[in-house]
């Protein structure tokens, strides 16, 4: 069955630094996306992504993060300065294109700020 | 802005006996609703939708009630099995808008299947 893929599943990272967050969808999907989990809280959308170019996306979704779908398989957000609240769970998700939106999600990938 | 609102964090019930999951919203442009259920350690895994056009939608054990009117969806789950405890989220969309289907998640309510 296909899958979302997420890499790491687990970053530990200094305040301060930069973080790349890694994700392989479903081959024939077009639609992308971002949401993330703080420990306690619900899931919050971050960012949509649909032909190479972001769709739609939060208020959380200030200058610092950025997201980019390099080569045509790996869609990565990347937070540029990474802050303690910014700790939590990141799921990608993507879906077909069509009425159905249906979300498959990836296992998530835990970030923590130090 | 808490528009999906999941009111019960938690809910416990007997295998073999019946689990009502309930979700409320806010905004009247949401057209289209999921349950995902979630262990932990995996993501979301989507469970049943319903569109707005329907007032019921039923998939096995499964089924979910949509009344527009209240803004109120429930989910009903029947029997209740032990492999069913997991946080349940509810989510919208507004299929209509320019945002890529962006979902709406409520808080989640965590059930626990008793045997």
């Amino acid at each position: 069955e296909p899958e979302v893929t997420q890499t790491p599943s687990h970053q530990v990272t200094q305040m301060g630094q930069e973080v790349i967050l890694r994700c392989v969808p479903i081959s024939n999907h077009l639609y992308f996306y971002w949401y993330r989990q703080i420990l306690g809280q619900k899931v919050e959308f971050l960012v949509s992504f649909y032909n190479n170019e972001i769709s739609e996306k939060s208020e959380i979704f200030d200058d610092q993060f950025s997201v980019e779908r390099p080569d045509g398989s790996n869609f990565t957000l990347k937070i540029r300065s990474t802050k303690l609240e910014d700790s939590a769970m990141y799921f990608c998700a993507s879906t077909s294109q069509g009425l159905n939106t249906e979300a498959f999600f990836g296992q998530g990938t835990r970030l923590t700020v130090v | 802005d808490q528009q999906v609102k999941q009111n019960s964090p938690s809910l416990s019930v007997q295998e073999g006996r019946i689990s009502i999951l309930n979700c409320d919203y806010t905004n009247s442009m949401f057209d289209y609703f999921l349950w995902y259920k979630k262990y932990p350690a995996e993501g979301p895994t989507f469970l049943i939708s319903i569109s707005s056009i329907k007032d019921k939608n039923e998939d096995g054990r499964f089924t979910v009630f949509l009344n527009k009117s209240a803004k109120h969806l429930s989910l009903h789950i029947v029997p209740s099995q032990p492999g069913d405890s997991a946080v349940y989220f509810c989510a919208a969309s507004d299929t209509n808008s320019n945002s890529g289907y962006a979902l709406n998640f409520g808080k989640g309510t965590s059930l626990l299947v008793t045997p």
